[in-house]
């Protein structure tokens, strides 16, 4: 099945951009997404993008396709202490089609935003 | 306001103790999905649902069990045989439509088996 990797762990200065990254094995996947995870709290739905797409902008966040790749990244402009949070990626839609319409998330990257 | 909500926050229980967690939407979603998340890892999915009266296994199923007789609700209840419960479970709800995979999370209920 699909496989989604992240790396673990980000420090990033208040006021930097950060960058975190994902990796897919489906390269068929149609639809990729970004979610935030709050200290104790549900996902929250960040951006998303369609596989047609090798950009996205969105406000502060910027979202990067490589399809040839499969490589997606996210950017975070002006990085600010409340964006200190797990972000993971996810993805879905590909040829390895899921019934009930799952995704498959990454093991999430942790940001810590330093003042 | 339209969400999914998730009851208790917080869940305390002794080993040998079934426990049901409550997860409910009023976003008119058809789909539902329990999730199992610990510290420092990402989700795994336990159960998930597709329309009413009908569920299907995840990848960590064992241990678990579901109901789906209202749209609205998707309970999970943790049994005595799952070894390790102490987690933090999330729930999620999609329209269920092929083209639509977006979900949509409630806040989590963190249980904890003594």
């Amino acid at each position: 099945g699909e496989d989604v990797e992240q790396s673990l762990f980000l420090s990033v200065r208040e006021g930097d951009s950060s960058v975190i990254n994902c990796t897919y094995t489906d390269s068929s996947s149609t639809y990729l997404y970004w979610y935030k995870q709050e200290p104790g709290a549900g996902l929250q739905l960040l951006t998303y993008i369609f596989s047609n797409m090798d950009m996205k902008q969105d406000q502060r966040l910027t979202v990067l396709l490589n399809k040839k790749d499969k490589h997606l990244s996210l950017r975070i402009a002006d990085t600010q202490t409340g964006d200190s949070a797990i972000y993971f990626c996810a993805v879905a839609g590909g040829l390895i089609k899921a019934a009930g319409n799952k995704l498959t998330f990454g093991g999430g990257t942790r940001v810590l935003v330093k003042p | 306001d339209g969400g999914i909500t998730q009851s208790p926050k917080y869940l305390f229980r002794k080993e040998g103790q079934n426990v049901t967690l409550s997860c409910e939407q009023n976003l008119n979603h058809d789909a539902m999905y329990w999730y199992r998340q610990d510290p420092g890892q990402g989700l795994r999915l336990i159960y998930y649902s597709q329309i009413v009266n009908d569920f299907q296994k995840g990848d960590i199923a064992e241990g678990y069990s579901v109901s789906r007789e209202k749209k609205e609700s998707f309970p999970l209840t943790v049994t005595s045989a799952q070894k390790n419960p102490t987690a933090f479970y999330l729930c999620a709800s999609s329209t269920g439509e092929p083209s639509s995979y977006e979900q949509y999370f409630g806040p989590g209920t963190r249980l904890t088996v003594t």
